[in-house]
């Protein structure tokens, strides 16, 4: 199975502050790749889709980069609805794996 | 907007089988271009891909679970279901339905990210 890390584990952050998260995958996964939002109680929201392709109503200031094993989440300007655990995604082979994910907590 | 919604026991034996269904709210389960998921999170932990159905009941397993689980789907009733079989402590977990979009193209499968995803539902197993 394909190991995704991610990098943070966990980082404070506040509101207006541009965050960056990162996801490597144990091999290459091609574009297959997808970042999730989670709160608590809630379902997780699905961000970004083949590693750049931003899902429809999600906020621009949330964008995806990356190629081969190394990919990157940015927030650009962080909202206070965005403290959450983010998750990466690889859908490029079975099975379908989940990085540990990356707590978004108020500085 | 679509909508998914899990159901079932909140609690299960051990070795005993959790059976869950996910009721989705069009018939979009007939729809060759989605894929139909279970996902679970134990307590303090993070996601875990069980495996996925697709319309004509063919199915992808989490290797780790293979051996205990099976999904069906049911177009005319615009659902599908989970069952993991002989479950202990380790299975407690909250359960998520989710659909996926697919293109199927003759090289075979791209799989994109899981857009829709129901509220969850707490599964317990205790005695």
């Amino acid at each position: 199975a394909i190991q995704l890390t991610q990098s943070p584990s966990s980082l404070s952050a506040s509101v207006g502050d541009r965050v960056t998260i990162t996801c490597r995958a144990s091999q290459g996964i091609n574009s297959a790749l997808a970042w999730y939002h989670h709160k608590p109680g809630k379902a997780p929201k699905l961000l970004i889709y083949d590693v750049s392709s931003l899902e429809s109503g999600v906020p621009t200031r949330f964008s995806g980069s990356g190629s081969g094993t190394h990919f990157t989440l940015t927030i650009s300007s962080l909202q206070p609805e965005d403290f959450a655990t983010y998750y990466c995604q690889q859908l490029n082979s079975f099975p379908f794996t989940f990085g540990p994910g990356t707590t978004v907590d108020i500085k | 907007q679509v909508q998914l919604q899990e159901s079932g026991p909140g609690l299960v034996r051990p070795s005993e089988t959790l059976s869950l269904t996910c009721s989705v709210s069009d018939d979009s389960v007939s729809a060759a271009n989605f894929y139909w998921n279970w996902i679970r999170q134990p307590p303090g932990r993070g996601l875990e891909w069980i495996g996925y159905i697709f319309y004509n009941g063919r199915t992808t397993y989490n290797p780790s679970l293979e051996s205990r689980v099976t999904m069906s789907v049911d177009t005319s009733e615009n659902k599908f279901s989970l069952k993991l079989r002989s479950v202990t402590a380790a299975d407690t977990a909250i359960y998520y339905c989710a659909r996926g979009d697919v293109v199927l193209p003759p090289t075979g499968p791209k799989f994109y990210g899981m857009d829709v995803w129901g509220q969850g539902t707490t599964v317990a197993v205790s005695s």
